[in-house]
């Protein structure tokens, strides 16, 4: 069965300290990674996909497929960065289904 | 020129109704979803569908069916509403084969 492990309910961290969101998964196949931002009164968007290498308002992710974990990072938070975030492998030919973890809470204290 | 939309934003019913929520999206997309996220903000997939296929996540009841009437639009039809269908609801799209999918703003289900 496919599933998604974010260890962390809820993170606080201080404004300019590094932030690390962990992320395990355990899929069949091959998934591609997807990390997910719900911002507060905002609808779920992508925040950033691993296919693309990107780095998405400093957020990066890096896959680990030894380990099978996408751990989202950022070296310097920002009180904007206040959200919660979901991580999201998922495959798919036609209809792309995506398992979301439970998410995260960053708080970022100013 | 919102992208994906839902009605109602907020549904508070009576258990034994049955209720639908609307999803419209206009983004020319293809493909439609309906997640559900509970209590404790865990978002579960359960159904995707496009012109030619549903995939039903196999731990959804069998009270819960979607209803396309065309592509821009997914419904999502309730039967007999039971107490632990309180959550929000979301719908999202995407095309065929692409991997971003957008969301709509949600819609929470309240069944007293």
């Amino acid at each position: 069965a496919q599933r998604v492990t974010q260890p962390e309910k809820l993170l606080s961290v201080f404004k300019g300290a590094p932030v690390e969101l962990k992320c395990n998964y355990s899929y069949s196949g091959s998934p591609e990674l997807f990390w997910y931002v719900q911002y507060s009164r905002q609808r779920l968007q992508l925040l950033l996909r691993h296919i693309s290498r990107e780095s998405i308002k400093g957020f990066t992710a890096d896959l680990n497929k030894g380990e099978t974990s996408f751990h989202l990072k950022k070296p310097f938070a920002q009180e904007e960065d206040s959200a919660m975030y979901y991580c999201a492998p998922g495959q798919g030919a036609g209809s792309y289904q995506l398992t979301f973890g439970k998410g995260t809470k960053l708080s970022v204290i100013p | 020129d919102t992208a994906v939309s839902q009605t109602p934003k907020y549904l508070v019913t009576q258990m034994g109704n049955d209720k639908s929520i609307k999803c419209e999206q206009n983004l020319g997309h293809d493909t439609m979803y309906w997640y559900k996220q509970d209590s404790k903000k865990f978002l579960k997939i359960m159904f995707s569908y496009n012109n030619k296929e549903l995939i039903i996540n196999e731990t959804v009841p069998n009270r819960f069916s979607p209803k396309s009437p065309d592509k821009a639009h997914l419904n999502l039809h309730i039967n007999s509403l039971e107490l632990g269908d309180s959550a929000v609801y979301f719908c999202a799209s995407s095309n065929r084969g692409e991997d971003t999918q957008y969301f709509g703003p949600g819609t929470r289900l309240t069944v007293l």
